[in-house]
């Protein structure tokens, strides 16, 4: 079964520490790749994604993903992060053609 | 409307009640999913609607739990003798083309005590 690992639950950083965080996926097709995002009392949101052709992808407020398809990985990364970035991140595969799995989640914090 | 409308945003009730969320989607959105997102389990997909074909009731966890899409727009998830372990959010999202991603509503917090 397909399937999708996150395995830091939870992240603390200062602002303008580097971050990345971890995504593996179990799925031997071609994949469609997603992170999104849910700051805090709002709705997830489409951060990037992932479909073919360059495997690094850069997404909304300086946030890049990097597709790796020997390790299974798609990896977030911003080299700089702010307060705001706190949130809780989700990455997920398109499973299909319509059905996503997605991670449990990161919860970021950023502390000012 | 501009995004997709869920109502309530917030739901308690007792447990063995029944209970109905409303999802109204983005206007033109054939796709209507919804979802399950409990505390450390992320989100776990539970039906999928598109157009007029019949939807995907895979994930649905039990027979307690129905939805129905009428005219291809608005969908209600009915969870019938609600139970303790069915607190969560239930999250809503539509999609004009699913590998495009979807746009979520804000959910509903449903607290069953």
């Amino acid at each position: 079964a397909q399937s999708v690992s996150q395995h830091n639950h939870h992240v603390i950083l200062s602002e303008a520490a580097s971050l990345e965080l971890g995504c593996n996926y179990s799925y031997g097709g071609t994949v469609n790749l997603f992170w999104y995002v849910q700051y805090p009392g709002q709705h997830l949101q489409l951060l990037l994604k992932y479909f073919s052709g360059d495997p690094l992808v850069k997404g909304i407020k300086g946030f890049e993903a990097e597709f790796i398809k020997s390790k299974f990985s798609f990896n977030l990364r911003k080299p700089s992060v702010q307060w705001s970035d706190t949130a809780e991140y989700f990455c997920a595969v398109l499973s299909g053609t319509y059905k996503y799995i997605f991670g449990t989640g990161t919860r970021l914090k950023v502390l000012a | 409307g501009a995004g997709v409308s869920q109502s309530p945003s917030n739901k308690v009730t007792e447990k063995g009640k029944d209970v109905e969320l409303r999802c109204d989607p983005i206007s033109g959105h054939t796709a209507l999913y919804w979802y399950r997102q409990s505390l450390g389990q992320g989100l776990e997909f539970l039906i999928y609607f598109q157009g007029n074909s019949a939807p995907d009731k895979s994930g649905l966890p039990s027979d307690r739990f129905s939805a129905e899409r009428t005219g291809g727009s608005v969908s209600t998830l009915t969870i019938q003798r609600t139970q303790q372990e069915d607190s969560a959010v239930y999250l809503c999202a539509s999609s004009s083309d699913t590998s495009y991603g979807y746009t979520f509503g804000s959910g509903t917090r449903l607290t069953v005590v």
